[in-house]
């Protein structure tokens, strides 16, 4: 959506190294902030989150960090494997009126080369 | 504990009918959203419903309906299909609504020839 912006769209890198993607966003109000992987002909699936009381969060290989006074939040990847080449969205709350719906990034198509 | 699970996986429809998905949230969760998702595109929100209401609605129009029911189970209707809306359709269920911790379905692939 356009009140989400991620980059790059695509990326490769070398079995081993780290990959980066960073996502920006426009709601201050916004207070969740999830990372999707969507392996090929798969659901999304939910890899990491971050709330806004947090500014980074890490679980093995794969880390969130948040920047809210920026308004920007990064997934990164360490130790990349080949089963981790995937898309990546980043989604964030963003009010609509009323109401709050997760609007997703435009997604970054991670290729690990062996 | 059983996922997020749609029916059917694929379908193809032709131009002009119409068509409904189905989609049964996680045991306990009573929202569901749903999303369309093209190459081109990307996930776009289409709505979200909560206990039988429809809290939000992205921009897609009328010809794209929802509806809730007790057991939190959700349906999609779609009408006078067009080529456009071949896409992958998702939904995704949370315990609350409004852009909380969400869980996909596996989607259904909808074709219209």
């Amino acid at each position: 959506g356009e009140n989400v912006e991620q980059h790059p769209s695509t990326l490769s890198v070398q079995e081993g190294d780290s990959a980066v993607i960073k996502c920006t966003y426009s709601d201050s109000a916004s207070n969740y902030f999830p990372w999707y992987k969507q392996e090929l002909g798969k659901r999304p699936q939910l890899i990491i989150d971050i709330r806004s009381n947090v500014g980074e969060k890490k679980d093995q290989r794969i880390a969130v960090t948040l920047n809210k006074t920026a308004k920007h939040f990064s997934l990164h990847i360490t130790e990349t494997q080949p089963e981790d080449s995937a898309v990546y969205f980043c989604a964030v709350p963003i009010s609509s009126g009323s109401a709050r719906q997760l609007t997703f990034g435009s997604g970054t198509q991670l290729t690990v080369l062996p | 504990k059983a996922g997020v699970t749609q029916t059917p996986r694929y379908l193809i429809k032709t131009r002009g009918q119409q068509v409904t998905l189905s989609c049964s949230p996680i045991s306990g969760h009573r929202s569901v959203s749903w999303y369309q998702q093209t190459p081109g595109q990307g996930l776009q929100f289409l709505f979200e419903y909560f206990s039988e209401t429809q809290r939000n609605k992205g921009n897609f129009p009328g010809r794209f309906s929802g509806r809730q029911f007790s057991n939190s189970r959700s349906e999609m209707n779609v009408s006078t299909l067009e080529l456009g809306d071949s896409a992958l359709y998702l939904c995704a269920s949370s315990l609350q609504w409004g852009g909380t911790e969400a869980f996909f379905g596996q989607g259904t692939r909808l074709t219209v020839v």
